[in-house]
C-alpha cells in the first residue's frame, strides 16, 4: 500500500506572511494524483488543490500553490498571505489512477495562523 | 445541489446497539466511499462502493457492513458497536469520467461517533 507521510504535526504563521507544509508519499507507480485537503473546526474534508502526477506544472489555486517533486515524491503546499480564515488541520492525499482505487491520507498538520 | 449529506452529525452508543449511518450524494456519482477519522489521526478507507449493487472492503472494515442498492445512498451499519469504534465518520463520492476514476473525492460533513 501506498504511505504518505506528513512530518509537521503542527505549524504556526503570522497572519499575511507565508508558509509552507511538507508531504512526502511512496508509490511505484508512475500515474496518480496529490491533493492537500483543509479540515477546519466545523470537520468538513474541503479540498484545497490537486495536482497530476503526468504534469510538471505546478498547481496553483489563488494564495495556494504546490511544489511538486516527482523523483523525489515530494508534494508541499505553500499559503502566501496568510489568512485568519486558513487555520485548520492539512491533509495530503494520493490516490492512485487506477480504477476504484482508494485515497491515502497523511496524519495532518494543524496549522495556526497568528493574528 | 446538497452535495454529500449524513445524518446524524453526532450520536452516542452503548456497547453492543446497532446503529446505521447514512449518507446521501445527489451529483450522480458512481464512486462512494466511508471512512474515519480517529483523533489526530488521517482518514481511513473502511468500505467503498463503485456503483450500485458493487461494495469492496477498504483497510479497516471490520465490525462494519455496507450495501448500496441505489446510486444516491450508501449506508453504514455497525452491529455491535465497541468502544474502538469511537471516532467521527465521513462518507464521500466521486464520478467516473472518460473511463477514469475522477480523482477528486466530494466529503459529507461528517458523523461523530461515540461508544461508551
Amino acid at each position: 500500500a501506498q504511505t504518505v507521510t506528513q512530518s509537521q504535526p503542527e505549524m504556526s504563521v503570522q497572519e499575511a506572511e507565508t508558509v509552507t507544509l511538507s508531504c512526502t508519499y511512496d508509490t511505484s507507480e508512475s500515474d496518480y494524483y496529490l491533493f492537500w485537503y483543509k479540515q477546519p473546526p466545523s470537520r468538513q474534508m474541503i479540498l484545497v488543490i490537486r495536482q497530476e502526477a503526468y504534469k510538471q506544472q505546478n498547481a496553483t489555486e489563488n494564495r495556494f500553490s504546490v511544489n511538486f517533486q516527482k523523483a523525489a515524491k515530494s508534494f508541499s503546499l505553500k499559503i502566501s498571505d496568510s489568512q485568519l480564515g486558513d487555520a485548520a488541520m492539512y491533509f495530503c492525499a494520493y490516490r492512485s489512477a487506477l480504477l476504484g482505487n482508494q485515497f491515502y491520507f497523511g496524519t495532518g498538520t494543524s496549522l495556526t495562523v497568528i493574528p | 445541489n446538497a452535495g454529500v449529506t449524513q445524518t446524524p452529525k453526532f450520536r452516542i452508543l452503548k456497547i453492543g446497539q446497532s446503529m446505521t449511518l447514512q449518507c446521501t450524494q445527489d451529483m450522480n456519482h458512481n464512486y462512494m466511499y466511508w471512512y474515519r477519522q480517529d483523533p489526530g489521526m488521517g482518514l481511513k478507507l473502511i468500505y467503498y462502493s463503485v456503483g450500485a449493487g458493487i461494495t469492496d472492503k477498504g483497510e479497516v472494515p471490520n465490525g462494519y457492513n455496507v450495501s448500496r442498492s441505489t446510486t444516491e445512498d450508501f449506508p453504514l451499519r455497525l452491529e455491535l458497536a465497541a468502544p474502538s469504534q469511537t471516532s467521527v465518520y465521513f462518507c464521500a463520492s466521486s464520478s467516473l469520467r472518460a473511463g477514469r476514476a475522477q480523482e477528486t473525492q466530494y466529503f459529507g460533513p461528517g458523523t461523530r461517533l461515540l461508544v461508551l
